[in-house]
């Protein structure tokens, strides 16, 4: 199973962009890359997923490097209530759809 | 209301009891997890559902028995209760595990457990 690294934590103003990146450098050919949040103590929060493209939805931006072993993902107008623990994680291929989470990264905007 | 919902969400109990939780979905989806949350540890995956009647192990199963004979209900057991099984319990449920689906977790919102 693919194995990503996290920064234990970030700061971000608010307003800015938040980049938050991942290494996943020995991913396969065919696993996605999902990113998942946690605000205090709630059950986790899907944000966006991707396999090679660059991705981008109402919450956020997702880049992937061409050679796959690490992506960013933007939160392009940060706000407090976007502080939150962000997981970057790689989808364990094989036909049953779970997850594996990391350690994640501790973001906190402020003012 | 429609959703993923969990019960008891705060719980205390006695080591060696047998405590049993709920988690309760209403989209059919066919995936259905558990995960407990522990500080130092992040989420990790207990057990895990593809279907009515199919279950696997996850990565820490050990004191857990889990059933789903029912689609929307997957229930986690604690057969004897231990101090290490203090933690947060999560239940997700998803559309669908193939590799052409979004793969979205959709989460309850926590099942606190104290063990005494």
């Amino acid at each position: 199973d693919a194995k990503t690294t996290q920064p234990t934590s970030m700061d971000c103003a608010e307003g800015r962009a938040a980049n938050l990146p991942c290494n996943h450098s020995t991913i396969s050919g065919n696993e996605y890359v999902y990113w998942y949040r946690q605000i205090h103590s709630q059950g986790p929060q899907y944000i966006i997923h991707g396999l090679k493209n660059n991705e981008t939805n109402e919450m956020a931006s997702l880049i992937i490097t061409e050679d796959r072993k690490s992506s960013t993902l933007i939160l392009p107008h940060a706000t407090l209530r976007d502080t939150a623990v962000y997981y970057c994680i790689v989808r364990v291929s094989g036909g049953y759809n779970k997850l594996i989470f990391g350690a994640g990264t501790r973001l906190a905007v402020h003012p | 209301d429609a959703g993923i919902t969990q019960s008891p969400r705060y719980k205390i109990t006695e080591t060696g009891r047998q405590v049993t939780l709920m988690c309760h979905q209403t989209w059919s989806h066919s995936y259905m997890f558990w995960y407990r949350q522990d500080l130092g540890h992040g989420l990790r995956l207990i057990y895990y559902s593809a279907a009515a009647d199919i279950t696997d192990k996850g990565e820490v199963p050990d004191g857990y028995v889990v059933s789903r004979s029912k689609t929307e209900n997957f229930p986690l057991t604690l057969e004897s209760a231990t101090r290490s099984q203090t933690s947060v319990y999560f239940c997700a449920s998803s559309v669908t595990g193939l590799a052409g689906g979004t793969g979205e977790l959709f989460f309850g919102e926590g099942s606190r457990l104290t063990v005494l």
